[in-house]
């Protein structure tokens, strides 16, 4: 089945200790999207990739970095993790940014720092 | 600043029953609402979808509803499976922008 493969689904990194989170698609889309989202809160867009295009959303720290090698792979690397960046890290990929495009998801990478 | 807002953050209905899950938004250029579902241990996924031309949209046992001049949107289920308890997120865009999602809402159906 065509889907969006995330690894590992959980993560425990020590503080201050980089660390990459991976995402993979089947699905051929053009857009991957990695958000953030902790307990009780919304999904947060952190970036996203239109082809090679990178997308930064504003309020995104500096800590996250994305790369997206190629079509199927897209990578979330956090630099420097710290206490307040231990969330669930989903990975969404839509055919197109046009509205009417809905987003598939990863079942998530839940990142626990120490 | 939360520009969609799911205000109950659980409902409880008993099968067959019909479950009402509510939005509000803030943002009067959002202009396309879904909704994802959501389970344990699993990513959201798409369920339904309206655009901003329209004020209602049926699949199946799903209806949303959007009242513009309220903001407001709904998600309508009937009747009520116990496979529908899971957490369900509204969510809204601008054209070409990005999804904006809400805090969700956990639907219980009890049996």
């Amino acid at each position: 089945d065509a889907m969006v493969i995330q690894n590992p689904r959980y993560q425990v990194t020590q503080f201050g200790k980089p660390v990459t989170l991976s995402c993979s698609q089947t699905l051929n889309h053009n857009v991957m999207y990695w958000y953030q989202q902790k307990s009780s809160q919304a999904p947060k867009l952190l970036f996203h990739y239109y082809d090679k295009d990178f997308n930064n959303e504003a309020d995104t720290p500096d800590n996250f970095q994305s790369r997206r090698p190629n079509t199927s792979f897209c990578f979330l690397d956090i630099r420097s993790p710290g206490l307040g960046d231990a969330a669930m890290y989903l990975c969404a990929t839509s055919r197109d940014l046009r509205p009417g495009h809905e987003q598939y998801f990863g079942p998530g990478t839940r990142l626990t720092v120490t | 600043d939360q520009q969609v807002k799911q205000n109950s953050p659980s409902l409880s209905v008993q099968e067959g029953r019909i479950s009402i899950l509510n939005c509000d938004y803030t943002n009067s250029m959002f202009d396309y609402f879904l909704w994802y579902k959501k389970y344990p241990a699993e990513g959201p996924t798409f369920l339904i979808s309206i655009s901003s031309i329209k004020d209602k949209n049926e699949d199946g046992r799903f209806t949303v509803f959007l009242n513009k001049s309220a903001k407001h949107l709904s998600l309508h289920i009937v009747p009520s499976q116990p496979g529908d308890s899971a957490v369900y997120f509204c969510a809204a865009s601008e054209e070409n922008q990005k999804v904006t999602f809400g805090t969700g809402t956990k639907l219980q159906v009890i049996p």
